[in-house]
């Protein structure tokens, strides 16, 4: 299947601070990309979708000043959680879109002190 | 807002014992998908099921697309203490700009 990576696979940051996770397609071009976040015992749920070249677009309640996505090239999306507290510490995960199926990147575990 | 309903969410059996996860919505998909995921990984990709009324197998476990679109199952058979994990039903809306809508998950513990 497709290779999706992330960077960095875990991150402990200090309240206040930002935190920028990379997502990567390794083996093909994603114009498009998603982000997910999954809390402890919980599904995942999707934050928003990353699209190259143009606006992310965001779920509803999830606030996109605070969770900057940028989408520069076909391979590769970032998401930074500016200002970080402690209840955004959680699982991040990304995933793209070859066709029909979405593959998941690792994950990268965040956790604010 | 398409939902996910995934039953059940905890399970705990026998090595060698048969189960059933099922996946409910009242909206169609164009496709439907099941993950694998363990502790601190990505999911992984076990199965796409796109017609209704598909079946797919893949070993010991067997998954049904609804005729509907609407619902999906999962069958393991003589569970095994290496399928234990967390199971995540997930539907596709179809469009190219559509994240995935993810069931509760079920989290399965197989012991020998």
């Amino acid at each position: 299947g497709a290779v999706v990576s992330q960077h960095p696979s875990r991150v402990i940051c200090k309240s206040g601070t930002s935190v920028k996770i990379e997502c990567r397609s390794l083996d093909f071009q994603a114009t498009t990309m998603f982000w997910y976040r999954q809390f402890p015992k919980q599904s995942l749920m999707l934050m928003a979708t990353s699209n190259e070249g143009s606006k992310a677009t965001y779920e509803q309640g999830v606030e996109k000043d605070k969770f900057l996505i940028n989408h520069a090239s076909l391979t590769l999306s970032t998401l930074t959680v500016t200002s970080a507290h402690p209840e955004d510490s959680s699982f991040y995960i990304c995933s793209a879109l070859p066709v029909e199926t979405q593959y998941f990147g690792p994950g990268t575990r965040l956790l604010v002190l | 807002t398409q939902l996910l309903e995934q039953s059940p969410q905890f399970l705990s059996i026998q090595e060698g014992e048969n189960l059933t996860v099922y996946c409910n919505s009242s909206s169609v998909f164009s496709s439907l998908q099941w993950y694998r995921q363990e502790p601190g990984e990505g999911p992984v990709l076990l199965v796409t099921v796109v017609t209704g009324g598909e079946v797919k197998k893949l070993k010991r476990l067997t998954f049904q697309f609804g005729d509907a679109r609407k619902d999906s199952s999962l069958h393991i058979t003589a569970a095994q203490p290496g399928d234990t994990g967390l199971y995540l039903c997930a539907g596709w809306g179809g469009g190219g700009a559509d994240g995935l809508t993810f069931g509760k998950g079920t989290h399965l513990i197989i012991q020998p």
